[in-house]
């Protein structure tokens, strides 16, 4: 089963918005991380937050953790064309000693 | 220093041949990761090798599928028998230790005629 789900599934703004997306687990964690896909592109790390922490930027990204519901947002402030992609949240949890990812938030950035 | 490298990056296969796909993780990086990923799908977790040993394969398929990380070498992810069920794209993944920042290669589309 998925340990993260991310919402929405797609999500589509114009360019200088905001784009907004959550994730959901289910375990316990020690650490949530957050990956971006370009179509037919690998993975890559964005941004990762400990279960100890409840909010970390890094450039243009906001990520919080609430452990005690289970959820972290990632906040994607004045949005560019070029950020359009997938986002995924990752955790390691459900026996795995891996992480697993969500199924992602597809984000359309509108010029 | 280079990335991930996994090759080739698209493979064709016949119904009941072999697929075999090669991941050079980072240099200095002795945790490699395989994920599956189906069109407008998250990635699926399969299995987790550290150096010679198998980690984490319950994600792996029970039949035809199997993974390897040698000593020396690439790691090898082996599909026998191939179906069409198995086209997708197939990632390599790699990390120092642990599961901490995970760097990805380009993956290899794998498609069964």
């Amino acid at each position: 089963s998925q340990q993260g789900e991310e919402d929405p599934q797609a999500l589509s703004i114009q360019e200088g918005e905001n784009a907004t997306m959550n994730c959901s687990y289910k375990t316990s964690i020690n650490n949530l991380q957050w990956y971006r896909q370009n179509s037919g592109r690998g993975l890559v790390h964005l941004i990762l937050i400990r279960s100890n922490e409840r909010e970390k930027h890094s450039g243009r990204l906001r990520v919080t953790l609430d452990t005690s519901k289970k959820s972290s947002s990632l906040l994607i402030t004045a949005s560019r064309a070029a950020d359009t992609a997938s986002y995924f949240c990752a955790t390691i949890g459900g026996g795995r000693r891996a992480l697993t990812f969500g199924s992602g938030t597809r984000l359309q950035v509108q010029p | 220093n280079a990335g991930v490298m996994q090759n080739p990056r698209h493979l064709v296969r016949r119904r009941g041949q072999e697929a075999r796909l090669r991941c050079s993780p980072m240099k200095g990086h002795s945790h490699v990761y395989w994920y599956r990923q189906l069109p407008e799908e998250g990635l699926k977790f399969m299995v987790y090798l550290q150096k010679e040993n198998i980690i984490d394969e319950s994600g792996m398929p029970k039949e035809r599928f199997s993974a390897e990380f040698p000593k020396e070498g690439p790691s090898i992810l082996r599909i026998q028998q191939v179906v069409r069920g198995d086209s997708a794209a197939y990632f390599c993944a790699s990390s120092p230790g642990g599961n901490e920042k995970l760097f990805f290669g380009s993956g290899t589309q794998l498609s069964v005629l």
